[in-house]
């Protein structure tokens, strides 16, 4: 399948600073990224869906001005969490897909202390 | 709006046996595709097998195969020969049928933890 890099694996932040967590399709063109959250021993909550050049559209209860998301390109979007606090760490999936076929990223665990 | 119900929140299976996953979805939808993905303790999400709506014919890869039933809406996984690199969770998802440019989200199922005993 095809392959999609997300970074920072793991990454720890003081509370009240901003972290930015990067998801790329290294062999495709991906039109349409989502984002997901994914607490402990529960499946993945969508939070947003972004396409290409386009704002992102988030789910509802969401809050589109802490997690911001931008896809630039079709190989690259990032989800920045602002003002981060520690109710925000949790595990962070990207996916990117380009039709009907969806593939993941690695995650990223995020830590805010 | 579609749902994906997962009854079992966990099954166990001792190594070399076979191991039948549920899932149930619901959906006025008649275009759409149905995954199973994999996600082991590394957290990675892995595709494990795929069905068209549209196909009668229930796919399969290797080990993996499925029981489509589009009347019922269910879609099953069968795990053949498990092996304790099958331990994982295991999601069922569904995907609307689309045209044109952009993708349509998953709808993931709240996954089955599977353990496989040696």
């Amino acid at each position: 399948g095809a392959v999609v890099s997300q970074h920072p694996s793991r990454v720890i932040c003081k509370s009240g600073t901003s972290v930015k967590i990067e998801c790329r399709s290294l062999d495709f063109q991906a039109t349409t990224m989502f984002w997901y959250r994914q607490f402990p021993k529960q499946s993945l909550m969508l939070m947003a869906t972004s396409n290409e050049g386009s704002k992102a559209t988030y789910e509802q209860g969401v809050e589109k001005d802490k997690f911001l998301i931008n896809h630039a390109s079709l190989t690259l979007s990032t989800l920045t969490v602002t003002s981060a606090h520690p109710e925000d760490s949790s595990f962070y999936i990207c996916s990117a897909s380009s039709g009907t076929e969806a593939f993941f990223g690695q995650g990223t665990r995020l830590t805010v202390v | 709006a579609q749902t994906v119900t997962q009854s079992q929140p966990e099954m166990s299976v001792q190594e070399a046996e076979t191991v039948t996953l549920s899932c149930t979805y619901d959906t006025s939808e008649s275009n759409y595709y149905l995954f199973w993905y994999k996600q082991p303790p590394s957290r990675q999400m892995i595709l494990v097998i795929r069905q068209e709506a549209y196909k009668q014919q229930n796919a399969t890869e290797n080990r993996f195969s499925v029981n489509f039933q589009k009347a019922a809406k269910s879609f099953s996984l069968k795990i053949s020969d498990s092996q304790l690199g099958d331990t994982a969770m295991y999601f069922c998802a569904f995907m609307k049928g689309h045209s044109g440019a952009g993708s349509y989200q998953l709808t993931f199922g709240k996954g089955t933890k599977l353990s496989v005993i040696p």
